[in-house]
């Protein structure tokens, strides 16, 4: 069974810090995807990443898959309280078609 | 990427009533569908996979004769609650997968979910 380790769980910093989110598994994905939610509504896509070492950046974003596709971070610099929300990472399995495989998600929350 | 709709985006229903939830996509076909469940501040729990034309694949502890699942067409998917109680209180999400439109990996697109409450 695949699994997604995603640390930490939770993150409270205030605005201006830099932060970052871990996922790793023992397992080799085929692409991995980051999400973010907010209460209420449904994940919006932040980023995929296919090839190993791929690293992309989305403004104060930066993502980067592991050069054996088996983990994953995701860095905010200058974190604003917009950045507030739930933050999940899920691999995809080699099968296409399959669901995907879920981290347990990072509760952030940036105060002013 | 893909737009995912749902319907009803919230419900209150009584005890040992039917909800029908349904998830369209709304700008390509999609073969494959998939229904999630979310807790407060949780991650999401794969509920079923739905596949057009065929019957639903559901995850371990998931009683298919009580969450039907019904993928009639490449846009619709739909899922009921049969009989339900308190305890299936919860935020429903349903997702497409994207490979086609995503070239090839399995990007998922979500609907913005449906909360369910049961008095």
């Amino acid at each position: 069974t695949q699994l997604l380790e995603q640390s930490p769980q939770f993150l409270s910093i205030q605005e201006g810090e830099n932060l970052t989110v871990y996922c790793n598994s023992s397992s080799v994905f085929s692409s991995l995807q980051w999400y973010r939610q907010e209460p209420g509504e449904g994940p919006v896509l932040l980023v995929t990443v296919v090839t190993g070492g791929e690293v992309k950046k989305l403004k104060r974003l930066t993502f980067q898959f592991g050069d054996a596709r088996k983990d994953s971070s995701l860095h905010i610099t200058a974190a604003q309280p917009g950045d507030t929300g739930l933050y999940l990472c899920a691999g995809a399995g080699r099968q296409a078609g399959t669901a995907l495989i879920f981290g347990k998600g990072t509760t952030l929350s940036v105060s002013s | 990427g893909a737009v995912v709709s749902q319907h009803p985006s919230w419900v209150i229903c009584k005890s040992g009533t039917s909800v029908k939830i349904e998830c369209r996509s709304l700008d390509f076909q999609a073969t494959t569908m998939f229904w999630y469940r979310q807790f407060p501040k949780q991650s999401l729990m794969l509920m079923a996979t739905s596949n057009e034309g065929s019957k639903a694949t559901y995850e371990q502890g998931v009683e298919k004769d009580k969450f039907l699942i019904n993928h009639a067409s490449l846009t619709l998917s739909t899922l009921t609650v049969t009989s339900a109680h308190p305890e299936d209180s919860s935020f429903y999400i349903c997702s497409v997968d994207g490979l086609a439109e995503a070239r090839g990996t399995d990007t998922q697109y979500f609907g913005p979910g449906t909360r369910l409450t049961v008095l």
